[in-house]
């Protein structure tokens, strides 16, 4: 089975400090994808990585970058919280060849005070 | 990129009753995506539809896309209480970029 592991499920972070959400994938995955969901307004694509170092903007970049400096893992930074990014973050992945079939993490719930 | 719209956003039920959720687009689409978030839990993917007019079945749940490509639905018949949960369509575009409709949650009442 594919396993994708977030590494917090719960964080709690202050306004203003800097924020690192990794995710690790297990099946050699090309492709990793990080979403944010909000009640009401389903999964918003934050950013996704077709490859190492490779990385495209989703529907929702702002105040987020992302690193994949190896296929298994692609991470999440905050430069600089917010409390309008109080969310949950969920980080997905697929086969480049099967891209459609997104295989997700459990999710990290994100409070910024 | 395509946009696709869910109906209805909220739909209660009787166990046994059917369910069925709406995914709708003003354009053409090359493919749609159908997930399962339960409550508490991840989406989970179920079933790709790519071919105008195709018809899928898993056990009690019916995956249709619409001739014109422009639609598709999930119909759950006879509705259990494990069938709780949101249940998301996805149109995937280049390398698995997919846009996700904002979800129908399903409350079943025993």
């Amino acid at each position: 089975d594919v396993k994708v592991t977030q590494s917090s499920r719960y964080l709690v972070k202050r306004t203003g400090e800097k924020v690192f959400l990794e995710c690790v994938q297990d099946m050699d995955h090309e492709n990793m994808f990080w979403y944010r969901q909000d009640p009401g307004l389903g999964l918003r694509l934050i950013y996704f990585s077709y490859d190492v170092k490779m990385k495209e903007k989703g529907d929702i970049p702002e105040g987020y970058s992302v690193s994949r400096e190896k296929k298994e893992r692609f991470s999440l930074i905050l430069e600089s919280a917010s409390t309008n990014q109080t969310s949950m973050y969920l980080c997905a992945s697929s086969l480049m060849g099967r891209a459609y079939e997104q295989y997700f993490g459990p999710g990290t719930r994100l409070t910024v005070t | 990129g395509q946009q696709v719209m869910q109906i209805p956003q909220y739909q209660h039920v009787q166990e046994g009753e059917d369910f069925t959720t709406y995914c709708n687009s003003s354009t053409t689409l090359s493919n749609i995506q159908w997930y399962k978030q339960r409550p508490g839990g991840h989406p989970v993917f179920l079933i790709q539809l790519v071919k105008s007019g195709e018809v899928k079945k898993q056990k009690r749940l019916t995956f249709q896309f619409g001739e014109a490509k422009k639609n598709s639905s999930l119909h759950i018949t006879a509705t259990q209480t494990t069938d709780v949960g949101t249940y998301f369509c996805a149109v995937s575009a280049n390398a698995g970029k997919s846009t996700f409709g904002d979800g129908t949650t399903l409350t079943v009442k025993p």
